[in-house]
């Protein structure tokens, strides 16, 4: 059991720059979640998958955000034209649905900072 | 929709004594409740879960917490805090069987003084 990786750990960018982050899920996990953390904040729900499918996404993941999960395994957040106001921690974490114990385990996040 | 509040934003507590973080949530179900924690740059590890059964459960690192569902709260413990302890605290809920969204208090931040 590697956890839950993501990738990069920091980007900086400049404002109307698009970006774009991964998450690997551990192995066996078939749910995957995007949090995003402001400073001085709580995690907040963006967007979770089961397998490829995107199953709910949060009032908060505006147009110019999209997450994908092609094969049911990473999965990648795209951000296009970045305001300065995405600079947050965008955090991954993945679950199994089998049993009754779904319990999410993180990866380390991505630091995203515009300028 | 649920909701998390955690009323202390910093706590101090020196090293040995004992520890109590607060949680209160609203959820109109059974809640699913966890304690996790975020030292400075990580990512989330967590600490335990209360899904049903005894209402006091025990997590790692000596930490517990206890579900009293007429107070709604899921306040963590610990009887004697190590100065690796200091982090960032967070208490969460879940919307039920998967949880497919976890809402997340605001933290509560613990500062170990020698």
């Amino acid at each position: 059991d590697t956890g839950v990786s993501q990738d990069p750990r920091h980007k900086i960018t400049k404002r109307g720059q698009n970006v774009t982050f991964r998450c690997d899920p551990i192995s066996e996990h078939n749910r995957l979640y995007w949090y995003r953390q402001t400073l001085g904040q709580g995690p907040e729900f963006l967007t979770y998958f089961q397998n490829e499918a995107q199953l709910e996404k949060s009032r908060l993941l505006s147009d110019r955000f999209s997450a994908e999960r092609p094969k049911g395994s990473f999965s990648t957040l795209e951000i296009q034209r970045t305001e300065q106001g995405d600079s947050a921690m965008y955090l991954c974490a993945s679950s199994s649905s089998t049993g009754n114990t779904d319990t999410q385990y993180f990866g380390p996040g991505t630091r995203l900072t515009v300028l | 929709a649920q909701s998390v509040t955690q009323p202390d934003i910093h706590i101090t507590v020196s090293e040995g004594a004992s520890l109590e973080l607060r949680c209160n949530y609203s959820y109109g179900a059974t809640p699913y409740l966890f304690w996790y924690v975020q030292s400075p740059g990580q990512g989330l590890q967590l600490l335990l879960k209360y899904f049903s059964g005894d209402t006091l459960v025990q997590g790692i690192k000596g930490f517990e917490a206890e579900f009293k569902r007429s107070q709604s709260s899921f306040n963590l413990r610990k009887p004697s805090v190590h100065w690796s302890d200091a982090a960032e605290y967070f208490c969460a809920v879940g919307a039920g069987f998967g949880n497919e969204k976890l809402t997340f208090g605001t933290g509560t931040r613990l500062t170990i003084i020698p």
